[in-house]
């Protein structure tokens, strides 16, 4: 059975640009969350989407933002690119929303910023 | 807020010693505590969750609510554990779940022969 899948896998932006990350879960999954995973400060929960609504959001910018589509898999964008958001971006999906629920995570998207 | 910490960065053993990850916890309700480990060149994984009370590879953990601590225990370190532990937890009030994990910084572990 194939794992969550996230692309791409390596993506180099300027200050100011947007950019956008994929993530497809795990066949059957509803719940897809977004990490970040920046030098220094380890892993930052920054959004979850079940069933196509988005169910928590973490303490990001609201130039942090995603959507979930029908076939759930996600796209988390990040507009005005600052310095700081250089860092892995990791995506997790699990089988519904409940906290008893494995989180399954992909392998990342490494953004730069420069 | 609920907080997560490892004290310890870094963590050396021999093979064949015992080891112990530490993990405290801030929250005042009754969190899911979990430990995720990532082997090298390897996506992060689930290694053992508190509700399930089991052993994974030889490592335990038993949540101590006095305490508030959530130590991984192994008895005989093996080389193939030398990894990063992470220990999370997640919160779930009145049957709804908050969905996010909560991270600790991470430990890394490095099994000497």
């Amino acid at each position: 059975e194939a794992g969550v899948t996230q692309s791409p896998t390596h993506l180099i932006k300027t200050r100011g640009q947007q950019v956008t990350l994929r993530c497809s879960p795990i066949s059957g999954h509803t719940s897809v969350y977004w990490y970040q995973q920046a030098l220094g400060l380890g892993l930052q929960f920054l959004l979850w989407y079940d069933e196509g609504e988005e169910r928590n959001r973490g303490n990001f910018p609201p130039r942090f933002s995603g959507r979930q589509f029908p076939n759930y898999s996600s796209e988390l964008n990040v507009n005005a690119l600052e310095l700081e958001d250089s860092a892995l971006y990791l995506c997790a999906s699990s089988l519904d929303g409940s906290s008893y629920n494995e989180q399954f995570f992909g392998p990342g998207t490494r953004l730069t910023v420069l | 807020a609920q907080r997560v910490t490892q004290p310890e960065k870094l963590l050396s053993v021999f093979k064949g010693a015992p080891v112990e990850l530490k993990c405290n916890y801030s929250y005042s309700g009754s969190p899911e505590l979990f430990w995720y480990v990532q082997y090298s060149r390897q996506r992060l994984q689930l290694l053992l969750r508190h509700i399930s009370r089991e052993s994974i590879k030889g490592f335990t953990a038993d949540l101590n609510k006095g305490e508030t601590s959530f130590h991984l225990k192994k008895p005989f370190a093996q080389e193939e554990d030398s990894a990063m532990y992470y220990c999370a937890l997640t919160l779930a009030a009145g049957g709804t779940s908050y969905g996010k994990l909560t991270f600790g910084q991470g430990t890394i572990l490095t099994v000497h022969p």
